[in-house]
């Protein structure tokens, strides 16, 4: 049961241009949403997050927009660097839950 | 990822063997999170502790897989008996509180379990 899809498994995107990850998720009671950036053999390190009462979050060059409706998330990175190049998972968790359920990752990679 | 400390990274066992794997969380964290991330697959959750308390063990395995968090020492993941399936890298999280919106999990850079 897969409540977290991001159906992107990769992107490239030149240099200085806008990238855009997606993230689709089906349970309605997911309140807080986050995305975490994993280099190769390391962990997840926490990007930016952003609650359901906001539709957007901005920090730098990373925002992060929510569409409740279309249970919707997007994380957008402007300019893209070739150090953004990595793998980019959103995590969704409901109030009061103990567990960040993760989507499939979308590897991004950032052409020079 | 620095301050939450795994080892080892890489660990091969037999099918049959045990595997222990170990975290010591980042300094100020006393919640701990095992994830699992099988092969093209994302971070599934497996259990969480604090100090001395299991408080979610609903992504568990029910059989062969067991975690702990003493009060002196790291917290634990023991696998018994592993098989192939259980090859995966293992990834322990810490935060200062349980997880939410302003308090984002602190990850380690993970156990790779190969079984052979």
């Amino acid at each position: 049961d897969q409540q977290v899809k991001q159906n992107s498994p990769s992107l490239s995107v030149q240099e200085g241009r806008i990238s855009i990850l997606n993230c689709d998720y089906t349970n309605s009671m997911f309140d807080y949403f986050l995305w975490y950036k994993k280099y190769p053999a390391e962990g997840p390190t926490f990007l930016i997050s952003i609650s359901s009462i906001k539709d957007k979050n901005e920090d730098g060059r990373f925002t992060v927009f929510l569409n409740k409706s279309a249970k919707h998330l997007s994380l957008h990175i402007v300019p893209s660097q070739p150090g953004d190049s990595a793998v980019y998972f959103c995590a969704l968790l409901e109030t009061g839950a103990n567990n960040l359920f993760f989507g499939t990752g979308t590897r991004l990679t950032v052409i020079p | 990822n620095a301050g939450v400390m795994q080892n080892p990274r890489h660990l091969v066992r037999r099918r049959g063997q045990e595997a222990r794997l170990r975290c010591s969380p980042m300094k100020g964290h006393s919640h701990v999170y095992w994830y699992r991330q099988l092969p093209e697959e994302g971070l599934k959750f497996m259990v969480y502790l604090q100090k001395e308390n299991i408080i979610d063990e609903s992504g568990m395995p029910k059989e062969r897989f067991s975690a702990e968090f003493p009060k002196e020492g790291p917290s634990i993941l023991r696998i018994q008996q592993v098989v192939r399936g259980d090859s995966a890298a293992y990834f322990c999280a810490s935060s200062p509180a349980r997880t939410s919106y302003n308090s984002p999990l602190h990850f380690g850079n993970g156990t790779r379990l190969t079984v052979t």
